[in-house]
């Protein structure tokens, strides 16, 4: 496998269900994230880690619940979702970002997430 | 106010064609970059090019070129000889220079995109 990973790639579950999402990225970078892209809205920053620390809560709904048990894997734990929290969810890879250097984030293909 | 505006919200070229993809940014900080990433409809972003603030030079990358306009705040991306692969959604992205504690940045800003169609 090379760079970032996401499993499943849909995901169909129902308000009542409890799910997660896995991201793996084989990049050796320090920092990673997750991002929601909702239709016909740009992408939305929910959660960043750096060095395995949560460094960003987006003011997230707490239905979404992130783990990140070492730099390579990043997991979003989900709970009573909302017909609304329907969307694509992105993961990314990065650097640590030092300065302003041209660090930029590697994606995964996403997660295509429907709740029924 | 937005932070990154492209106000195309779909394009079309002519294969072999260039084309120019229009993004203007809004920030008070001198110390800024500037990114272009491709979304194919099979979802994954991918990266294209990166501008700095204090690049004096645009970026290029292979067909890709980012015609940087620092006073008007313009970062519009060009595609020469454009191929049908390239049809794809294209977002313009912002990094923002250090927090207020002189620690650096990390988040990304993102347009809204523009959904580029290469016709043969």
């Amino acid at each position: 496998e090379t760079g970032v990973t996401q499993t499943p790639r849909h995901l169909v579950m129902g308000m009542t269900n409890k799910k997660s999402l896995k991201c793996e990225q084989h990049l050796g970078h320090n920092a990673m994230y997750w991002y929601k892209q909702s239709a016909k809205k740009p992408l939305e920053l929910m959660f960043v880690y750096n060095f395995k620390e949560q460094t960003e809560n987006n003011s997230v709904p707490s239905r979404f619940s992130p783990e990140c048990p070492n730099s390579s894997h990043l997991f979003l734990h989900l709970h009573t979702l909302q017909p609304e929290d329907s969307a694509l969810y992105l993961c990314a890879s990065s650097q640590d970002w030092v300065g302003l250097a041209s660090y930029e984030q590697y994606f995964g293909p996403g997660t295509r997430l429907t709740v029924t | 106010a937005q932070k990154i505006t492209q106000t195309q919200p779909g394009m079309f070229v002519q294969e072999k064609e260039a084309v120019t993809l229009d993004c203007t940014y809004d920030t008070s900080d001198q110390s800024y970059g500037l990114f272009w990433y491709k979304q194919p409809s099979s979802g994954e972003m991918i990266f294209l090019i990166y501008q700095g603030s204090y690049d004096e030079q645009n970026a290029t990358e292979g067909r890709y070129s980012l015609n940087f306009q620092k006073a008007r705040k313009s970062a519009n991306l060009v595609i020469s000889a454009s191929q049908l692969g390239d049809s794809a959604m294209y977002f313009c992205a912002m990094r923002e220079g250090p927090d207020v504690n002189g620690g650096s940045n990390y988040k990304l800003t993102f347009g809204k995109g523009t959904l580029l169609t290469v016709n043969p």
